[in-house]
């Protein structure tokens, strides 16, 4: 079975500091790899993917991620934090093929951004 | 704006209740997931449907139901309403059923039962 971990629930950042939301995934098979984030009163919204192609990924509104399976990671960074930055987001490992098709979620990491 | 609608907004009810939630996939999407988010449960996948059939069930109560439309709308009902049914509830849905497909999410369903 999978399971990922994040393992900061909250984070605060000044704005213009780098960000970092750390995610740990385990799983048995070549898994597939989201993060997701998600504003106050909002639905959630995909950042970015990783999928068995390249191991950094970039995704929207300047994060990115990298896969390193060496050690189960898939963390996200962002060079300079800005205000709307503020809200949860989810690691999200994909389901084992040919199991029921279920995302798991992480249990979210809330971010700050202090001006 | 993902393109997944969903209605209500908002959703007060009593105890012992029944509400309909619905949802309206992306354009041409298929598959489309029911999650409840909880503050002490956190995000749960409860059931999923592709073209019309049921293809995965999750922590999903027998309370609870759901189905997907021949116009590929779904509705997820819930019954006997409790207070620990409180929670957002959120359709995604996707183009197709394989693990690489991302899931995009509607704005939710605040359900409140009093």
């Amino acid at each position: 079975a999978q399971s990922v971990t994040q393992l900061d629930s909250h984070v605060s950042v000044s704005e213009g500091t780098p960000v970092l939301l750390r995610c740990n995934y385990s799983s048995s098979y070549s898994p597939s790899l989201f993060w997701y984030v998600q504003h106050p009163n909002k639905g959630l919204q995909l950042l970015l993917k990783y999928t068995s192609a390249a191991t950094l990924v970039k995704g929207i509104n300047g994060f990115e991620a990298e896969f390193k399976k060496s050690e189960t990671s898939f963390h996200l960074t962002k060079p300079s934090a800005h205000m709307s930055d503020a809200a949860e987001y989810f690691c999200v490992v994909s389901p084992s093929p040919g199991s029921a098709r279920q995302l798991t979620f992480g249990s979210g990491t809330q971010l700050t951004v202090l001006p | 704006d993902s393109g997944v609608t969903q209605t209500p907004k908002h959703l007060i009810t009593a105890t012992g209740q029944r509400v309909t939630l619905r949802c309206s996939p992306r354009s041409g999407d298929l598959s489309v997931y029911w999650y409840q988010q909880s503050l002490d449960q956190g995000l749960q996948f409860l059931i999923q449907y592709y073209n019309g059939e049921e293809r995965a069930k999750g922590n999903i109560l027998e309370r609870f139901s759901a189905q997907q439309f021949p116009d590929l709308h779904s509705e997820l009902n819930l019954s006997s309403l409790e207070l620990g049914d409180s929670a957002l509830y959120f359709c995604a849905s996707s183009v197709g059923v394989g693990r690489t497909y991302e899931q995009y999410f509607g704005p939710g369903t605040r359900l409140t039962v009093t």
